[in-house]
């Protein structure tokens, strides 16, 4: 049992490129989420799914764009990677309901230069 | 808005000595709140969590919250620290907003635990 499966681990991207980051949950969850991680900001969320075929936009999602592919796989794209982006990428899924907690994923360290 | 605060960067406790992790949320309505851990280039790990009810809550690794409807609080806090404790925590709030449930973290603190 996976649980949240993140690729790649390490990216460095050049200013300008474009990436998708990739998410998968093998626990049947309704609701995904990506956040980011910075130094003294704790984890902002860039956008997240509620349920299949939905997406919202959370507290940071310039610059970024997402895919609810299906019910297991949720896809973070970033169309001009810019320095600002700089930073660990987290997905997560839970059930849609309030009481219960989510699943995080190990995480990918993305570097823009 | 709803937010959810981590007054300390740190805190350094003592090997044997008790540590509170110090976290206190603004929402409207009945929160649900949660704590995570995190390690050295890992993602988070569920701690525990507050629904309803009793509001002393345990958790893994021998963690333990205590929520406070009054001071809008929800302290971690453990009897005897170990150094294994040291890591990352967060706390964080989950609440409806436009129907949705979405997780609300704060900025973190860093559990230093010395031998």
């Amino acid at each position: 049992n996976a649980g949240v499966t993140q690729t790649p681990k390490f990216q460095v991207l050049k200013t300008g490129q474009s990436m998708t980051l990739q998410c998968a949950q093998d626990m049947n969850h309704n609701s995904m989420y990506w956040y980011r991680q910075d130094p003294g900001m704790g984890l902002r969320l860039i956008y997240y799914s509620a349920s299949e075929g939905t997406t919202d936009k959370g507290e940071v999602p310039n610059g970024y764009n997402v895919s609810r592919l299906n019910k297991r796989e949720f896809s973070l794209r970033l169309e001009s990677a810019a320095p600002s982006q700089t930073s660990v990428y987290f997905c997560a899924s839970s059930w849609t309901g309030g009481r219960t907690e989510a699943f995080f994923g190990q995480g990918t360290r993305l570097t823009v230069v | 808005a709803q937010s959810v605060a981590q007054p300390e960067d740190q805190v350094n406790v003592a090997e044997g000595n008790p540590l509170t992790v110090k976290c206190t949320y603004s929402v409207s309505g009945n929160p649900y709140l949660f704590w995570y851990v995190q390690y050295p280039n890992r993602g988070l790990q569920f701690l525990l969590k507050y629904i309803t009810g009793d509001n002393l809550v345990k958790g893994s690794y021998g963690f333990e919250a205590e929520f406070n409807k009054s001071q809008t609080s929800f302290h971690l806090k453990k009897p005897s620290a170990l150094v294994s404790d040291s890591a990352l925590y967060f706390c964080a709030v989950r609440t409806p907003t436009s129907g949705t449930y979405k997780y609300i973290f704060g900025t973190g603190t860093r559990l230093k635990v010395l031998a």
